[in-house]
Formats: C-alpha cells, sequence, structure tokens
C-alpha cells in the first residue's frame, strides 16, 4: 500500500503568518491527492482534490500543489478558523490511504 | 444540504459482533459509491470499506477482510456495516462518508457524517 507522510508533525504559527503543509508519498500517485481539514470534534472537510482543486465555497488563501511523490497545501494567511489539524489522501491506488496528520496550533 | 448520520455504536466485547447504519439525505443514494472511515482516539484517519453505487462492488481495508460486509440499501437511503469478530484494535470513530464525484474510481470524500463510537473491551 502507498504510505503518505506528512510533515512537520506540528506547525506553530501566528495569525496571518503564512502555513506550508508536507505530504510525500512512497510511490507515485501521479495528482491524486486529496486534503482535509478537521478540528477537534469535528468530522474532517474536504479542502482539496486532485492536488490543487478548491473544494466548493473553500476561500482562496488554501492552494494545494504537487505531482508524483511531492505535495503542498498552502495557506496563504492564517485565519484564527484555521487552526486545526490537516490530512492528505490518496486516491491513485486501492487501499486508500491517508497521511498522519499536521496539527497546526497558535504560536 | 447533505446528511450522512450514523447510528449503532456500541461498548461491546470482543469477539462479538455489531451493525453500523448511516441514513442519507439531501442527495441521491443511487448516484453514488459510499464508504466508511475510521478514527481510533486521537488517532488518524483510516479507510475501512466501500460499496459501489449499485452494491456490484466492495472493497475492504485488509485489517477487517473477513470480518466486516459492508451493504447498502438505495430504497432507504441507508448504508450499513455488518462488523464481526470484533477486536480492541478495532476500538474508533466510525464515519459515514459520500464521494465526490460518481462512479468506483479511488475516491476523495466531499460529505461526512458525525460518526458513530465503537469501544471493543472486556
Amino acid at each position: 500500500e502507498i504510505v503518505l507522510t506528512q510533515s512537520p508533525a506540528t506547525l506553530s504559527l501566528s495569525p496571518g503568518e503564512r502555513a506550508t503543509l508536507s505530504c510525500r508519498a512512497s510511490q507515485s500517485v501521479s495528482s491524486y491527492l486529496v486534503w482535509y481539514q478537521q478540528k477537534p470534534g469535528q468530522a474532517p472537510r474536504l479542502l482539496i482534490y486532485d492536488a490543487s482543486n478548491r473544494a466548493t465555497g473553500l476561500p482562496a488563501r488554501f492552494s494545494g500543489s504537487g505531482s508524483g511523490t511531492d505535495f503542498t497545501l498552502t495557506i496563504s494567511t492564517l485565519e484564527p478558523e484555521d487552526f486545526a489539524v490537516y490530512y492528505c489522501q490518496q486516491r491513485s491506488n486501492w487501499p486508500l490511504t491517508f497521511g498522519g496528520g499536521t496539527k497546526v496550533e497558535i504560536k | 444540504e447533505v446528511q450522512l448520520v450514523e447510528s449503532g455504536g456500541d461498548l461491546v466485547q470482543p469477539g462479538r459482533s455489531l451493525r453500523l447504519s448511516c441514513a442519507a439525505s439531501g442527495f441521491t443514494l443511487d448516484d453514488y459509491a459510499m464508504h466508511w472511515v475510521r478514527q481510533a482516539p486521537g488517532k488518524g484517519l483510516e479507510w475501512v470499506s466501500g460499496i459501489s453505487w449499485n452494491s456490484g462492488i466492495a472493497g475492504y481495508a485488509d485489517s477487517v477482510k473477513g470480518r466486516f460486509t459492508i451493504s447498502r440499501d438505495n430504497a432507504k437511503n441507508s448504508l450499513y456495516l455488518q462488523m464481526n469478530s470484533l477486536r480492541a484494535e478495532d476500538t474508533a470513530l466510525y464515519y459515514c462518508a459520500k464521494v465526490l464525484t460518481t462512479g468506483w474510481d479511488a475516491p476523495a470524500f466531499d460529505h461526512w457524517g458525525q460518526g458513530t463510537l465503537v469501544t471493543v473491551s472486556a
């Protein structure tokens, strides 16, 4: 199965700063990489699909990039509501797999 | 508005069975494959199982293959997960998830329920 490694595990930033989250796949997933946001006590929320396509209604400060094995989720200017855990997921091969998550916390 | 409401979670002893349900509304269920994803307490997400729109295809994670069975009843707008021979490592919040696009391609999930908690303990 494809292993997704997210880094860093925790990102400590202040509101207004830029966040850069990484997801690396153990083998190529082409552009079939998905990003989710999860806040405490809530279900995951779809952010980005197929590496760079924003989900309906997602603010433009969120963007995704990458292909093959290396992907990035960028939040250009952190808002208070963006502090959460972010997961990547590959949809290139079965079984579907998720990364271990990056927690974006307030510094 | 799409809504997914899971139910059936409980505290059960190892080796016992449990059946989870997911009631779907706000969209045409039989247009979409549906899946179950779980999250152990304080841990990350793990795909469990998925089923095509017409029940013709079902897939399982290796960790549950042979023990869990996914099914659906489009007439009742419902998805199910029959869980047998439960183990302590099956303890998790189980989410029902709708796929973003029609078809059986490996999906992204655009809507999730709030989850139902399964605890396996003696």
